[in-house]
């Protein structure tokens, strides 16, 4: 079964600044696709990006972006001009094709004014 | 637009209790799915559905049932709760590549 490993359980940021969480995932599989989850205190889990294993190139949403590595099973996000509604927990997840989804146990990004 | 709804918002039950927790979606999605949030961890997949009379096990099935009669509903029955299925649970549709996620429910089983 695939896992996904997220090794950074709190990372800090000073607002403005930029951070990077981690994320690497394990799978036999060559098409499947790859997300960053936000989860606020409100417990809703938002969608910040994805990425789908055939593209080469890296998704990227406005402030946010990701550094895909398929050779090295690797799934960062990095976060610009980090503010201050951005402190929250972030899961990073893998879909497989059949619809199987792994998350990985989070990170708590807390930013700092 | 809904999206997707989630009812209860909490629930508390004594072990031995069944419950369901009901998930709909308005976007015409085929795929639904649901969702355990335990403290320290991400979610892990209960048990999906691709489609209306079609569902499959995920991670952690034990102790749930599921039923999809129509594209719009897809349950999730604990037929007799134990404490060890205290959780906030999700359920979530998708189009070809995106989950949308409902609220969630809290469940405290005594």
């Amino acid at each position: 079964a695939q896992t996904v490993t997220q090794s950074q359980p709190e990372m800090s940021v000073q607002e403005a600044e930029t951070v990077t969480l981690s994320c690497t995932y394990d799978t036999s599989e060559s098409d499947y696709y790859l997300f960053w989850y936000k989860q606020p205190p409100s417990r809703q889990m938002i969608l910040v990006i994805r990425q789908e294993a055939y593209k080469q190139q890296n998704a990227t949403e406005n402030r946010f972006s990701v550094n895909f590595q398929k050779a090295a099973k690797s799934f960062s996000l990095k976060i610009s001009d980090s503010q201050l509604g951005d402190a929250a927990m972030y899961f990073c997840a893998y879909r497989s094709r059949n619809n199987d989804m792994r998350f990985g146990a989070g990170t708590r990004l807390t930013v700092k004014p | 637009n809904a999206g997707v709804t989630q009812t209860p918002k909490f629930q508390v039950l004594k072990t031995g209790q069944s419950m369901t927790l009901q998930c709909a979606q308005d976007m015409n999605h085929e795929y639904m799915s649901w969702y355990r949030q335990d403290p320290g961890m991400g979610l892990r997949l209960i048990h999906y559905s691709v489609g209306a009379g079609i569902t499959d096990q995920g991670e952690v099935p034990n102790g749930y049932n599921v039923s999809r009669s129509t594209t719009e509903d897809f349950p999730l029955r604990l037929l007799s709760a134990a404490p060890s299925q205290t959780s906030v649970y999700f359920c979530a549709s998708s189009d070809w590549d995106t989950q949308y996620f409902g609220p969630g429910t809290r469940l405290t089983v005594l």
